[in-house]
């Protein structure tokens, strides 16, 4: 079975603009969380949705939406990009919301703003 | 104040020698867990170890086994027999809350200790 997949892997953007990035959970999978982890440091919680509403946010400013389809995939949108933005985003899924309901990562988005 | 320490930034290894890396958290909930993950140079987080608050025993999984002291609120990881490909970041995490209680899974992470395992 695959595992979580993100795309894109790299990305280049700069100040102002808008980016999306992608995560596909592991198959039966239903919760996806996103982190944000700058360099140097470890990941910090953005979101996470759950049978497709949100269910925990971090403390990211409203730049920062995201949204989970029916088929559980998920969508991270930043918008009017800073510098500080740039980071390793990653996904991560697991089967449940609750529970020990470990988290499996994705290789993550690497996304530089210049 | 930092939910989770980890005072080491670097540390140095020598194949098949054991090695410890500490981590210290902060939370005043009763129920919580706590997670080691790597963490190559590739960016992926793998999942390592578990320790829930509850547990009476350490954890183990293969060669790495949690050392989890609750009183003094630390939960190292101890990696037996160091191979080269376990060189990476490893970070400390925790999940505070209750299991079962429907609240987001999120986990908090300390900044990472760098391992570097030498021949």
């Amino acid at each position: 079975d695959a595992g979580v997949t993100q795309s894109p892997t790299h990305l280049i953007k700069t100040r102002g603009q808008h980016v999306t990035l992608r995560c596909s959970p592991i198959s039966g999978h239903k919760s996806v969380s996103w982190y944000q982890q700058v360099l140097g440091q470890g990941p910090q919680f953005i979101f996470q949705y759950y049978e497709k509403e949100e269910r925990g946010r971090g403390n990211f400013p409203d730049r920062f939406s995201a949204r989970q389809f029916p088929n559980y995939s998920s969508e991270l949108n930043v918008n009017a990009l800073l510098l500080g933005d740039s980071a390793l985003y990653l996904c991560a899924s697991s089967l449940v919301l609750a529970g020990f309901g470990e988290q499996f990562f994705g290789p993550g988005t690497r996304l530089t703003v210049l | 104040a930092q939910k989770i320490t980890q005072t080491q930034p670097g540390m140095f290894v020598q194949e098949k020698e054991a090695v410890t890396l500490d981590c210290t958290y902060d939370t005043s909930d009763q129920s919580y867990g706590l997670f080691w993950y790597k963490q190559p140079s590739s960016g992926e987080m793998i999942f390592l170890i578990y320790q829930g608050s509850y547990d009476e025993q350490n954890a183990t999984e293969g060669r790495y086994s949690l050392n989890f002291q609750k009183a003094r609120k630390s939960a190292n990881l101890v990696i037996s027999a160091s191979q080269l490909g376990d060189s990476a970041m490893y970070f400390c995490a925790m999940r505070e809350g209750r299991l079962s209680s429907g609240t987001a899974s999120k986990l908090t992470f300390g900044t990472g200790t760098r391992l570097q395992v030498t021949l």
